[in-house]
């Protein structure tokens, strides 16, 4: 079985521009969770979808939006982008609803901003 | 709010000893997990042990142990016979089973180095 993947793994962009980050989960499952990881802030919870629709957000600007299809991938788009963006970005995927299996990740997309 | 703490920024341990890792976690949720990461220096996080909180054994995978002591709010990962290749950055995280609430929150974890 496949594993997370996530798309593309690195990222180079400059101040104001937008970036769209991929992610595509386990096959069968349901739920996406997004995490950016940075050496100031450690591994910070930005959003989670269950069957296409946001169950939970984190506290990150609206700059900062996600979506998921009917095929359970997801996109995250980051607009205006500043230099304090620049980190890791890690999709993990779960199978149920309840939140309380093992969260596989993927192997994250580092985005840096110029 | 969810608080995770892990107070050892970095440690070392002799190949083929045994090393703990503390965590402690802070919720006044009575429905949670615990969870333990281990993060190589490629990025990918991966799952090494979960316990539940009414789970009333330790849980175990392997060379991994998760000391779960509940009225100290303490989920320390124990790894026995270390091995070269356990030389990473390890996160402890935890789920709460409040409305609404399904992401991990994680520690800023520790550095663990094996030496030869």
């Amino acid at each position: 079985k496949a594993g997370v993947t996530q798309t593309p793994r690195y990222l180079i962009k400059t101040r104001g521009q937008q970036v769209t980050l991929s992610c595509s989960p386990i096959s069968g499952h349901r739920s996406v969770s997004w995490y950016q990881q940075t050496p100031g802030q450690g591994l910070q919870f930005l959003f989670e979808y269950f069957s296409e629709t946001q169950r939970n957000k984190g506290n990150f600007p609206g700059r900062f939006s996600g979506r998921q299809f009917s095929n359970s991938r997801s996109e995250m788009n980051v607009s205006t982008l500043e230099l304090g963006d620049s980190a890791l970005y890690l999709c993990a995927s779960s199978s149920t609803s309840d939140g309380f299996d093992e969260q596989f990740f993927g192997p994250g997309t580092r985005l840096t901003v110029l | 709010a969810q608080k995770i703490t892990q107070t050892q920024p970095g440690m070392f341990v002799q190949e083929k000893e045994a090393v703990t890792l503390d965590c402690t976690y802070d919720t006044s949720d009575p429905s949670y997990g615990l969870f333990w990461y281990k993060q190589p220096s490629s990025g990918e996080m991966i799952f090494l042990i979960y316990q539940g909180s009414y789970d009333q054994q330790n849980a175990t995978e392997g060379r991994y142990s998760l000391n779960f002591q509940k009225a100290r709010k303490s989920a320390n990962l124990v790894i026995s016979a270390s091995q070269l290749g356990d030389s990473a950055m390890y996160f402890c995280a935890m789920r709460v089973r409040g409305a609404g609430s399904y992401q991990l929150t994680f520690g800023k974890g520790t550095k663990l180095s094996v030496i030869p």
